[in-house]
């Protein structure tokens, strides 16, 4: 069954950086599309960033610059770093699979990973 | 950018009809897709492609798309459908996914 376990989650003081990671079974991370959503608390669903099969990245203008989307393929791992974080970057983190690509939907989510930036 | 509106909330009572409308930049040639999320859990895809369900999702729920609306119709609703309801679209011109803003299903 496919699983994706999201970790690396925390309190984080403004303007530090922090790494998380969805580790990935019965599937192949590199294959698929796959992407990081967040949800503050209280609020909506807001889509982070994308990995394309072929390794092509897109972000959110709240984080682009700041967030890089990455995967260890030795791993099956997809990862999300984060600098210069800011409160309004609190949120449960997910990562999400999107089997055929952008125009199909999630079809596999993780649990998610709260992160908190406060100082 | 690209926006997808939703009601914030809608009410229904059990064994009734609900539908959760999806507006905004809709064009109608979009493949929507429909979660629900129920509180502290991820969400879960019901409707993908404007209209087809996913394996172990119950036949009360359909989708449709047309002109600039997208709805989730639920019918023979249960006290178990209340939950949050997104949808959600790829707006291939800046490659980025948009979501609704959601509306909290309220089962009376």
């Amino acid at each position: 069954e496919v699983h994706l376990v999201e970790s690396g989650g925390g309190l984080i003081q403004p303007g530090g950086s922090l790494r998380l990671s969805c580790a990935a079974s019965e599937f192949i991370v590199s294959r698929n599309y796959m992407s990081w959503v967040r949800q503050a608390p209280g609020q909506g669903l807001e889509w982070v960033s994308v990995v394309y099969s072929g390794g092509t990245t897109y972000y959110a203008d709240s984080v682009k610059g700041r967030f890089t989307i990455s995967r260890d393929n030795s791993k099956n791992t997809l990862y999300l770093q984060m600098n210069s974080l800011r409160a309004e970057d609190t949120a449960v983190y997910y990562c999400a699979r999107g089997e055929g690509g952008p125009k199909l939907p999630y079809d596999y989510w993780g649990q998610g990973t709260l992160v908190t930036v406060s100082s | 950018s690209y926006v997808l509106t939703q009601p914030p909330s809608l009410s229904v009572a059990p064994g009734k009809t609900a539908r959760i409308t999806c507006g905004g930049d809709l064009t109608g040639g979009e493949s929507v897709h429909w979660y629900h999320q129920k509180p502290g859990q991820a969400p879960v895809l019901i409707v993908y492609d404007n209209n087809d369900r996913p394996s172990g999702i119950p036949e009360r729920f359909s989708g449709s798309n047309s002109g600039n609306t997208a709805t989730l119709t639920i019918s023979r609703v249960e006290a178990g459908d209340e939950a949050d309801y997104y949808c959600q679209v790829w707006d291939s011109s800046s490659d980025h996914v948009i979501f609704g803003g959601g509306t909290k299903l309220t089962v009376l």
